[in-house]
C-alpha cells in the first residue's frame, strides 16, 4: 500500500532534549516536506527536499534540521526543543513538487514541556 | 508563489451544495489550482486539481473562470462527514517547485 509513515505518532519530551521524528515513503517520490500545524494557523512548511541531498527552508525553519540521505526517508530533527515547538507535525511527499499531489503522513503530536 | 485568499469558515446543512471560493489575483500563466481536504488531526488529502474552465471527479467539481483570478470548489449534496478544512493551493506543476503555502483554509461545518 502506498503510504507515508511517521514515527512516533505521539511524543512528550522536555526542553533541550534532542529528538528525531522519522518520515518514510514507499512511492519513490522525489519531493518530501515537513509541515507544522498549530490552532488557528493552518499548515506552515518547515523544510522541503526536492531530491536526495537537496533540502531547503520553508516558512518556519528556525529550530529544526532535516536530512535526505535516502530517497525514501526525510527525518525532522529538533536539536534543542523548546515549548514553542509543541505542535502537530505532518510529513508529505509527492512525485515532483508541491503542486503535484501531496500524500501526507498521519501526523506526530509533539509536546515539549 | 501566488497568494490565495479563502473565507475563514462556512456553514451548511446536509444535502445542500457547498461552494467555496478561493481568490488568487496574481496567478501566473503556468499555475494550476489544487484543493485539499483535512479532517481534524489527520493529514490533508488531495481533492481536485485544475487549470481552466471546469474539472469534475467523483468527489467535487472545480470551476475556474476565464481570467483565472479565482476558483470555486463545489461539493454536491454535502453530508456530516464533509465537515473539514479545505485548502486552496496555486502553483506551477512544471517547475517542480518546493516551497508551498497552504494558508489558513476554509473550515466547513455541515449541520444536520
Amino acid at each position: 500500500e502506498a503510504q507515508v509513515t511517521q514515527n512516533p505518532r505521539y511524543l512528550i519530551t522536555v526542553t533541550g532534549k534532542k529528538l528525531t521524528v522519522t518520515c518514510s515513503q514507499n512511492m519513490n517520490h522525489e519531493y518530501m516536506s515537513w509541515y507544522r500545524q498549530d490552532p488557528g494557523l493552518g499548515l506552515r512548511q518547515i523544510y522541503y527536499s526536492m531530491n536526495v541531498e537537496v533540502t531547503d527552508k520553508g516558512d518556519v525553519p528556525e529550530g529544526y534540521k532535516v536530512s535526505r540521505k535516502e530517497k525514501r526517508n526525510f527525518p525532522l530533527i529538533l536539536e534543542s526543543p523548546s515549548p514553542n515547538q509543541t505542535s502537530l507535525y505532518f510529513c508529505a511527499s509527492s512525485k515532483l513538487g508541491y503542486t503535484d499531489t501531496q500524500y501526507f503522513g498521519p501526523g506526530t503530536r509533539l509536546t515539549v514541556l | 508563489l501566488a497568494k490565495t485568499t479563502q473565507p475563514i469558515s462556512m456553514d451548511s446543512y446536509e444535502g445542500q451544495e457547498v461552494n467555496i471560493t478561493c481568490s488568487h489575483n496574481n496567478i501566473a500563466t503556468n499555475d494550476y489550482i489544487t484543493w485539499y481536504q483535512q479532517f481534524p488531526s489527520q493529514g490533508p488529502r488531495f481533492i481536485i486539481q485544475g487549470y481552466k474552465t471546469k474539472v469534475t471527479n467523483e468527489v467535487a467539481s472545480l470551476f475556474i473562470p476565464a481570467d483565472r483570478k479565482s476558483s470555486t470548489l463545489s461539493l454536491p449534496r454535502v453530508s456530516l462527514s464533509d465537515t473539514a478544512v479545505y485548502y486552496c493551493l496555486v502553483g506551477d506543476v512544471d517547475t517542480n517547485a518546493g516551497k508551498s503555502t497552504f494558508g489558513d483554509g476554509t473550515t466547513l461545518t455541515v449541520k444536520p
